[in-house]
């Protein structure tokens, strides 16, 4: 079965904390991983994304994301959180014949200033 | 580049009652698709189009649901009758094609109350 699975339904941070939010997946086959954001009343953007090469993948806004293949997981981290870091956190994966992304269940983040 | 538009962002709605939803995706993406949002979980396909023809409907509940997207570039979702278990938020997004690499871009969406 094809699954996407974050364990932390809620993360409540301090400005300058680190952050990492875990993301498991089951898939049979090539997988491409993905970390979505949500920013209060915003639309769902693209954080960073795996494909293929080097597992430790870096994206905007100072986050970034480590594939470990043997522990099927795509954490996504960050050293130092901000108020502006706010926001529901997608985890997704997609076949390497495209099509539909698969979605894990989100985490939202509250940071306080 | 202008994003992906959708209308309305809103609709209240008895049960039984029906409701269209229209998608007008980033200009020259062929791809577009619509995913359905229920609190508290991530985005679901309902159905993805390659131009206008359906790629993927396995999981649109097809005795309620329907989307077309005739001239390959906006969208229409519907639900005839709505049932409760239907408020969701609805999004679309598009794709320049159906490349695993080819990056998804999604609308505000629509969300929907069915009473």
């Amino acid at each position: 079965a094809q699954s996407v699975s974050q364990h932390n339904h809620h993360v409540i941070l301090s400005e300058a904390a680190s952050l990492e939010l875990g993301c498991n997946y089951s898939y049979g086959g090539t997988v491409n991983l993905f970390w979505y954001v949500q920013y209060p009343g915003q639309h769902l953007q693209l954080l960073l994304k795996y494909f293929s090469g080097d597992p430790l993948v870096k994206g905007i806004k100072g986050f970034e994301a480590e594939f470990i293949k043997s522990k099927f997981s795509f954490n996504l981290r960050k050293p130092s959180v901000q108020w502006s870091d706010t926001a529901e956190y997608f985890c997704a994966l997609r076949g390497n014949q495209g099509g539909k992304l698969i979605f894990g269940q989100g985490t939202e983040l509250s940071v306080k200033p | 580049e202008a994003g992906v538009a959708q209308s309305p962002r809103y609709k209240i709605i008895e049960k039984r009652q029906s409701v269209a939803f229209w998608c007008n995706p980033i200009s020259g993406h062929a791809t577009l698709y619509w995913y359905q949002q229920i609190l508290g979980q991530g985005p679901k396909l309902l159905i993805q189009f390659q131009n206008n023809g359906v790629v993927d409907d396995s999981q649109l509940p097809k005795d309620r649901f329907s989307a077309e997207r005739l001239k390959g570039v906006d969208s229409t979702l519907k639900i005839q009758p709505a049932k409760l278990e239907d408020s969701a938020v609805y999004l679309c997004a598009s794709s320049l094609a159906d490349r695993a690499r080819d990056e998804q871009y999604f609308g505000p969406g629509t969300r929907l109350t069915v009473t």
